[in-house]
């Protein structure tokens, strides 16, 4: 029930292409879903996140889907460019479990000219 | 600070010996996280702190491991009798309590 299952393990999309990672989850008390992007010799960086009483929240480009019913969440990266190439990791916050995110395995995209 | 900064960045050890990583969070933020992170896998959760105090070390993968905070500030992570398994960039994360994370560089740990 504290998973977080993340998929694809990793993404080839061609330049301009839309890139989609999905993550789903068991444990209805997270209420909280960011989104983290990790660069090569980078440590993870807040990308987007986003709370159930949403269905879509957008930032330029990237955009999550959250669908509660299903309790499943998504990236999507429109008009993905070769600097987008990196880590995406998704994850769930508990407020009750010392604040503790919940961490999907990861995707590693790469986006190719 | 502006972020959350780590030392050292890189750090080789020899099987067997002793090392410390260090941990500075942003100025303010009372929860702080170390998380261990080998070569292309996801992050692996060591130990949480909540101003000095680890309610959770859940995490911590032998007794070789410990950590400790000071001054609910800067933590330094302790690897003793380090083993080649030891390997992997070791990644801190401070945060307010209740918000999300931010991620130092990590120190990447080589044992020979």
């Amino acid at each position: 029930q504290q998973q977080v299952k993340q998929s694809p393990q990793s993404l080839i999309v061609q330049k301009g292409g839309i890139s989609i990672i999905n993550c789903a989850y068991e444990n209805t008390a997270f209420d909280y879903f960011p989104w983290y992007q990790q660069f090569p010799g980078k440590g993870p960086a807040l990308l987007i996140a986003i709370r159930p009483d949403v269905s879509e929240k957008k930032e330029g480009r990237f955009t999550i889907s959250f669908n509660k019913s299903a309790k499943q969440f998504s990236l999507h990266i429109m008009d993905s460019q070769p600097g987008d190439s990196a880590t995406y990791f998704c994850a769930a916050f508990r407020p009750d479990s010392n604040y503790q995110l919940i961490w999907g395995a990861g995707t590693k995209l790469i986006i190719k000219p | 600070g502006a972020g959350v900064s780590q030392s050292p960045s890189n750090k080789v050890t020899e099987k067997g010996k002793d090392v410390e990583l260090r941990c500075d969070p942003i100025s303010g933020h009372t929860a702080l996280y170390w998380y261990r992170q080998s070569l292309g896998q996801g992050l692996e959760f060591l130990i949480y702190f909540q101003g000095n105090s680890a309610p959770d070390k859940s995490g911590l993968p032998s007794d070789r491991f410990s950590a400790e905070r000071t001054g609910g500030s800067v933590s330094t992570l302790t690897i003793q009798r380090t083993q080649q398994e030891d390997s992997a960039v070791y990644l801190c994360a401070s945060s307010l309590s209740g918000s999300f994370s931010f991620f130092g560089p990590g120190t990447r740990l080589t044992v020979l």
